[in-house]
């Protein structure tokens, strides 16, 4: 049992180039969230997905896009990268049943964009 | 729209001393979390509060929950140095699909 994994772990963009991040989970869980983490900002939602095949808007979408394709995976790419999307991308995920009460997190992949 | 604010934002403290953190959010909520972040690392889930009145206890730590006052406290008693990390609190809307907001966090130094 792996739990949430994430991949790449670190990545170097140039501005202008794109990227896609994979969130991976084996704990059957239907919610699944990516996070941005910046120094002094907490974590800021940028997409979520409730279920396999839909996704939603969080607090900071813009320049980014998501797709559920499978239950267990959710990625999160970048169409043309810019500075301001430098940061540490989480990737967290959720049951929905009765026993919900907390998101399980993934390591972290640290994106630097030129 | 959700604020939650965390105060103070760095803490430095001795071992062996006691001290709160103070976690404030903006609107009606009935979840609360609590999780530490070592650096260059994930988040660690410590606590989930769910009612008013709530209370838990991990070690040195303790949280609570005061709905009416929309607040909850991370307790630390007799601090050690283990305990040096970043803590966050963030809270999730009532129903919904659990999209939490986070606060800023708290960076906890504790030195002997």
């Amino acid at each position: 049992n792996a739990g949430v994994t994430q991949t790449p772990k670190f990545r170097v963009l140039k501005t202008g180039q794109s990227m896609t991040l994979l969130c991976a989970q084996d704990m059957n869980h239907e919610y699944m969230y990516w996070y941005r983490q910046d120094p002094g900002m907490g974590l800021r939602l940028i997409h979520y997905s409730v279920g396999e095949g839909t996704t939603a808007k969080g607090e900071v979408p813009d320049g980014y896009n998501v797709s559920r394709l499978k239950k267990q995976n959710f990625l999160l790419g970048l169409e043309s990268a810019a500075p301001s999307q430098t940061s540490v991308y989480f990737c967290a995920s959720l049951t929905s049943g009765p026993t919900r009460d907390t998101q399980y997190f993934g390591p972290g992949t640290r994106l630097t964009v030129l | 729209e959700l604020k939650v604010e965390q105060n103070p934002l760095f803490l430095s403290m001795q071992e062996g001393k006691n001290y709160t953190i103070y976690c404030n959010y903006s609107t009606t909520s009935d979840r609360l979390y609590w999780y530490r972040q070592d650096p260059g690392k994930s988040l660690e889930s410590l606590f989930v509060l769910l009612s008013n009145g709530a209370v838990k206890q991990e070690g040195r730590l303790m949280a609570s929950l005061d709905t009416k006052a929309r607040l909850s406290t991370l307790h630390i008693t007799a601090a050690v140095h283990d305990l040096s990390a970043t803590y966050f609190c963030a809270v999730g809307p009532r129903g919904g699909y659990s999209t939490l907001t986070f606060g800023k966090g708290t960076m906890l130094l504790v030195s002997p």
